[in-house]
């Protein structure tokens, strides 16, 4: 199977930052790569997939990048909204596996 | 609205067994695939099973392996997972997911294995 490794575990910020997520996978995945916010007591929302491309209606401020084992999620300009739980995903393998997820907290 | 509905959670003995349901509304499954995922209780999250949209292809988790079913209906819109031999660790919110980049999810069902 293909393993996911995120980081950081969680990280600390404030308004107007710019914050990095870094997953990496234990083979290439090509570019078959997607993040996911998900906020307390809701599922999970898709941000991005396909690497860096970037899901309907998720503000531009987010954005992808990566291709075959290392890939980021950065988000400029964070605001209130963003102080919540991400998390990437592969799904190149009949196994697919997340990260083990990074929490944003506010500074 | 296109959504996700999950039914069927619930508290069940250790060994037990549970059939989870997933209603859409507002589109067809027939053309999509279709994930479980899972959420144990402050933990992340967990890819259980994928089908394809004939039920041509099915992977597991193998974790659940030999142990949980997928299945879909096409014409009922909806789509299951037997869940048999229950164990504490299957405890968790169960959400179903479209596609092969889960671009819609439900709310989630809770799983609760304890006796």
């Amino acid at each position: 199977d293909i393993q996911v490794t995120q980081s950081p575990s969680t990280l600390s910020a404030s308004i107007g930052d710019t914050v990095t997520i870094t997953c990496r996978t234990s083979q290439s995945v090509s570019r078959w790569l997607a993040w996911y916010q998900q906020k307390p007591g809701k599922a999970p929302k898709l941000l991005i997939y396909k690497a860096s491309n970037l899901e309907s209606g998720v503000p531009s401020r987010f954005s992808g990048s990566g291709s075959g084992t290392e890939f980021t999620l950065t988000i400029i300009s964070l605001q209130p909204d963003d102080f919540a739980s991400y998390y990437c995903l592969q799904y190149n393998s009949n196994s697919r596996m997340f990260g083990q997820g990074t929490q944003v907290a506010i500074k | 609205e296109v959504q996700l509905v999950e039914s069927g959670g619930g508290l069940v003995q250790p060994g037990g067994s549970l059939r989870l349901s997933c209603a859409a509304s507002g589109f067809s499954i027939s053309i999509y695939s279709m994930n479980w995922i899972r959420q144990a209780p402050g933990k992340g999250l967990e890819w259980v099973s994928y089908i394809s949209p004939t039920s041509s292809t099915i992977y597991y988790a193998d974790s659940v392996k030999g142990r949980f079913t997928i299945s879909r209906d096409n014409v009922k819109n909806s789509l299951y997972l037997q869940m048999n031999s229950l164990r504490a660790e299957d405890t968790a919110v169960y959400y179903c997911a479209r596609q092969d980049v889960f671009d819609l999810w439900g709310r989630g069902t809770l799983v609760t294995v304890s006796s």
